[in-house]
Parts: C-alpha cells; structure tokens; sequence
C-alpha cells in the first residue's frame, strides 16, 4: 500500500523557517518524481516544489529562492526547507507523488494527509 | 501561467441526481504530438488528502466508481457526477499538467440539496 507521511509542520514566526519531511513507503521512492502541494486556509491547491529522481529541484516564482526541496532516495524520504516564510505561506503543505507529465509539469496519484504550517507572531 | 477557472463555485444537487462542474483552462492543454489533454480532476473531503479521480481529462483512475466521469478538450473540460451519493459532498478541482507551473482551478464545492 503507497503512504505517504507528512512531519515537521507547526507555529513559526515571520522570517524563520521550518523543514518539511515526507516518508514514502508501499512503492519504489527512487523511480518517481515527487511534490509538494499547499492549500492556504479557505484557499485552493497550489503546487509549491517538485524534485525529479535525480533530485533536480523546481519551484513556482512564490517560493523560488525561499524554499529547497531534496529527496534522499536510501531513506525513501524527501523534504522542503522552507526559510523566510510570511504569513502568507500559512498552509496545509501536502507531499504528493506525480504521475505522468513531464516534471515539473505532473498529476498526483497519491498525497499524503498534510501538516500544517502556520506562520504568526 | 495556465489560468484554470471552474464554474460554478458551488452547487446543490438532490441526491440520485446529476453534478456538472465545468473547466475552462487560459490556453489549450492538448498536446497534439499525442492527443491528449493534460488535465486531471480531484475530490477533496474536509480533513483528507485530494483523491485523484480523472487524468488525460477522461480516463478514470482505477477504483473510481463509473459515476464519476469526464470530458472535454483544449479548454474547455466537464465533470459529471451522475446518481449523486452522500458521499460525493466534497470540493472538486481541475488540474492542468501540460506546463509549468502546474495549476489548478479555484474549486467547485458541492453539496446535497
């Protein structure tokens, strides 16, 4: 059975930062490609990184230079570091794996149930 | 950026009853080198993940039942929930994966009448 499992979430401050996890199991981590999908709340879904195999990283321009996303394929595991956050970066942040399409361009066949970050003084 | 706009924002439908969501993407979403159009549909529940229910704008994702289906092409893609079940009441979305970023519309929220 694909799971997918969110941590690190929680309560940070305005200009900190936070790092996301996701652990896969149930399918073979290192053969796809694997993202990251926030909903802000009252909002819709909004793709927020992607890492390929190989671990090369894509970002929207909302995040781009703000977050990181890698993957350690030994550990079946990948994250998204999250620095300088706004209120605005309030979200549910699911981890979510692609398939087809051509990355970073994807659908997402399986998600994980989220955690939440929220960004407050 | 591919701008995906459902309509309507929500719906009321009696149950045993037909749901239609519609999706109009900014710009088409078929890739012509393979025909096919690059656009998933997802069933949202309060407190649990997206569940993929439609890709390639029609087929159906493996265990979603046949009342759930799908069409459209280009830009403008339709959802249709026939025999509408209690269970169905959740917020849909549309996504477009034919470029980056991978967008999706704003949801359409649909509820028993």
């Amino acid at each position: 059975e694909v799971q997918l499992v969110e941590s690190g979430g929680g309560l940070v401050q305005p200009g900190g930062s936070l790092r996301l996890s996701c652990a896969a199991s149930g399918f073979t981590f290192s053969n796809y490609d694997m993202h990251w999908v926030r909903q802000a709340p009252g909002k819709g879904l909004e793709w927020v990184s992607a890492v390929g195999t190989t671990g090369d990283p894509y970002y929207p321009d909302s995040v781009k230079g703000r977050f990181t996303i890698s993957r350690e394929n030994a550990k079946d595991s990948f994250y998204l570091q999250m620095n300088s956050l706004t209120a605005g970066d309030t979200a549910v942040y699911y981890c979510a794996r692609a398939l087809h399409g051509v990355i970073p361009a994807a659908l997402f066949d399986f998600w994980g149930q989220g955690t939440l970050v929220t960004v407050s003084s | 950026d591919i701008v995906m706009t459902q309509s309507p924002d929500s719906l009321a439908v009696s149950l045993g009853e037909r749901a239609t969501i519609n999706c109009k993407s900014s710009q088409s979403v078929l890739y012509r080198s393979n025909n096919k159009n690059y656009v998933a549909w997802y069933q949202h529940k309060p407190g649990q993940p997206p569940k993929l229910l439609i890709y390639w704008a029609s087929t159906r994702e493996s265990g979603v039942p046949d009342r759930f289906s799908a069409s459209g092409s280009g830009t403008d893609f339709t959802l249709t929930i026939s025999n509408l079940q209690a269970e169905d009441v959740a917020v849909y979305y549309c996504q477009q994966y034919y470029s980056t970023p991978n967008t999706f519309g704003q949801g359409t929220r649909l509820e028993i009448k």
